[in-house]
């Protein structure tokens, strides 16, 4: 059965680091290109970072850039972001969601359950 | 970045009746590679995270009801529930794919009359 496990969400003070996990399941995953998709309390949908099937391409969202790093083990089978100075407004559900190709996410057939990212003092 | 608006933000609507959600890109999202619209639709009901029902526009995803379809081109799209049913209660993404970054649009509550 295919399946994304995310882990690593927890409550940090604003200006500090997390890194999430990703952990698939089920599929080939080195075949696919994977996303961090956002989602703040009552809000609507966020796209974060993308990296393609064998992690040579990485996109963000300008909200994001130079603050988030996207990175996978194909290994493992583990999608990671790691995230530095984290501000009030990052505070969300962070979903693992895989895509359709190698090369780009495009939309999103498989999504894990989340993990909380809080940012508060 | 192309910004996808969605109308209205909720509905209600009586069981077994149509369900209309219609989302707009600020550009057009043709895909000349196979002269599709590079547009997705998912729905999220509470507490659980989002699911693919259309891609492509108008096509479904496998399993889904065939009383969900998807259509438009260029800049306006559809999400048609043709007979709602108790368990359609959702919120519902359109979500363009042309380029980055990806973009969704703000949502339509879904809700039974």
């Amino acid at each position: 059965e295919v399946h994304l496990l995310e882990s690593g969400g927890d409550l940090v003070q604003p200006g500090g680091s997390l890194r999430l996990s990703c952990a698939a399941s089920g599929f080939t995953f080195s075949s696919y290109a994977m996303s961090w998709v956002r989602q703040a309390p009552g809000k609507g949908l966020e796209w974060v970072s993308a990296i393609s099937g064998i992690g040579s391409s990485t996109y963000y969202a300008d909200s994001v850039k130079g603050r988030f790093t996207i990175s996978r083990d194909n290994s493992k089978n583990t999608l990671y972001l790691q995230m530095n100075s984290l501000r009030a407004e990052d505070t969300a559900v962070y979903y693992c969601a895989k895509g359709v190709s190698s090369g780009s996410a495009r939309y999103f057939d498989l999504w894990g359950r989340g993990t909380l990212v809080t940012v508060s003092s | 970045d192309i910004v996808m608006t969605q109308s209205p933000d909720s509905l209600a609507v009586s069981l077994g009746e149509r369900a209309t959600i219609n989302c707009k890109s600020s550009q057009t999202i043709l895909y000349s590679s196979n002269n599709k619209n590079s547009l997705a639709w998912y729905q999220q009901k509470p507490g659980q995270p989002p699911h693919l029902i259309i891609y492509w526009a108008s096509t479904r995803e496998s399993g889904v009801p065939d009383r969900f379809s998807g259509s438009g081109s260029g800049t306006d799209f559809t999400l048609t529930i043709s007979s709602l049913q108790a368990e359609d209660v959702a919120v519902y993404y359109c979500q363009q794919y042309y380029s980055n970054p990806l973009t969704f649009g703000g949502g339509t509550k879904v809700e039974i009359k």
